[in-house]
């Protein structure tokens, strides 16, 4: 089965740039998705169609893929910026949708 | 602003069938896709189908042998039934509105707050 593939955790300072990484073979094909999930919440939307963002949705957050890699940046971390972020996609035949494992981020 | 909630029991027997309804209010369920995705304490999220309003549905094929999936247009609900549960499939279920961007590309925009299902005896 389609599995995306992402560090299990990243930390940052304040006001430093985060970086989180998410690697699939169909990426190259296939739009990735990012969500911002917070202890004992649904998760949230921050990034669509790659590098689009969401009504709401601060603008140090950015997207970028590349080949069989996609990235979520978050440029200037804040500490309200902690969370668990999952990317998502849809596997080759456009079927079955998939998330990756989750990056814990850590701004301290 | 479209809004999700979920509603069903919280513990559910293993070997029997866990139920869950979403209600969809502030927008119609009609000419979209509906999604249910749970997590496990502690772990990644797990899609496991879609059903649009016409009734027609894809399951995520590790859970399609056990999952059924309904709707109901007249009450703006659409379901989940899960058979033969196992503590495996304790977890917060949470349903959501598919957004299709082109076929084949789909991703969730709206989400319900999740509802913790315990599979105990």
């Amino acid at each position: 089965s389609y599995e995306l593939t992402q560090p299990p955790s990243v930390s940052v300072s304040p006001g430093q740039t985060a970086r989180i990484t998410c690697s699939g073979d169909a990426l190259p094909k296939k739009y990735a998705y990012w969500y911002q999930q917070k202890s004992g919440q649904a998760p949230v939307l921050v990034i669509y169609e790659d590098s689009k963002r969401p009504s709401g949705i601060p603008e140090r957050f950015s997207g970028s893929s590349s080949g069989t890699m996609a990235t979520l940046t978050i440029s200037g971390a804040q500490v309200e910026d902690e969370a668990d972020y999952y990317c998502y996609s849809t596997d080759s035949s456009g079927n079955h949708a998939v998330f990756g494992g989750g990056t814990q981020l850590t701004v301290l | 602003q479209v809004q999700l909630q979920e509603s069903g029991p919280g513990l559910v027997k293993p070997s029997e069938t866990l139920s869950l309804t979403c209600t969809v209010s502030g927008g119609s369920i009609s000419s979209y896709y509906w999604s249910w995705i749970r997590q496990p304490p502690g772990k990644r999220l797990e899609w496991i189908g879609y059903i649009y309003y016409s009734g027609s549905t894809n399951y995520n094929p590790s859970l399609k042998s056990r999952v059924t999936m309904s709707v109901d247009t007249s009450k703006n609900q659409f379901s989940l039934k899960l058979s033969s549960v196992t503590a495996a499939d304790t977890a917060v279920y949470y349903c959501a509105r598919a957004a299709v961007v082109v076929i084949g590309d789909f991703y969730f925009d709206y989400w319900g707050q999740g509802t913790l299902v315990t599979v105990s005896s």
